[in-house]
């Protein structure tokens, strides 16, 4: 696509649900970022995946949160048992592998856990 | 590892005056600098960028400083209008495998009319 796309745009879930945020970056873009906006705030890195490397999960705040990339491409987000401090914009963004760019984000998932 | 700090968190200007962002960054090593522009319920979007073999670049209304002697950047925009009102991140990286972006605090910009 054009863009990084994510969905859903809005998801409000109970507290104690899982949930799972999609990202599709741009097409061959290799590497993808994960981060998160708590409201008003700044930007919190949560993992990056480049390529068919492990995975860099520093960022990934509790076990409740992981993440996984398919083929390459699509990366899904998953939180278990949500709880209230997990309501943020959790953004995507993507980069070509090669040379030193800016990333293009995602409009992002805005999540609100009630 | 490399920490960026921005300021001012908030800064409100009136229509056609400039506004000014000046970010710092601590690791030396870092040679690549990208400002973006977040609108409300939007993700944030590059608007220019800067590499360590230039000190300044212009694009238009904005311009972006680099002192690599002092380890700072700046974000300069002109003839300010009420659509550049939006929040500001600044960014350092240094352009290896990973070119991990790390982002500055953010400034949130008003353009009075």
């Amino acid at each position: 696509g054009a863009g990084v796309s994510q969905s859903p745009s809005n998801k409000v879930t109970e507290k104690g649900k899982d949930v799972e945020l999609r990202c599709d970056p741009i097409s061959g873009h290799t590497a993808l970022y994960w981060y998160r906006q708590s409201l008003g705030q700044g930007l919190e890195f949560l993992i990056y995946f480049q390529g068919n490397s492990a995975p860099d999960k520093s960022g990934l705040p509790s076990d409740r949160f992981s993440a996984e990339r398919t083929g390459g491409s699509v990366s899904t987000l998953t939180i278990q048992r949500t709880q209230q401090e997990d309501s943020a914009v959790y953004l995507c963004a993507s980069r070509p592998v090669a040379g030193n760019y800016g990333y293009t984000f995602g409009s992002g998932t805005r999540l609100t856990v009630v | 590892g490399e920490n960026v700090e921005q300021h001012p968190s908030t800064l409100s200007v009136q229509e056609g005056d400039s506004a000014v962002i000046k970010c710092t960054y601590s690791d030396s090593a870092s040679n690549y600098f990208p400002w973006y522009k977040q609108e409300l319920g939007k993700g944030p979007q590059l608007i220019i960028d800067i590499r360590s073999n230039v000190g300044e670049k212009k694009d238009q209304r904005i311009a972006v400083t680099l002192n690599k002697t002092a380890k700072h950047f700046s974000l300069h925009i002109t003839e300010t209008q009420p659509e550049d009102s939006a929040v500001y991140f600044c960014a350092a990286s240094k352009g290896n495998a990973g070119n991990m972006l790390t982002f500055g605090g953010g400034t949130r910009l008003m353009v009075k009319p």
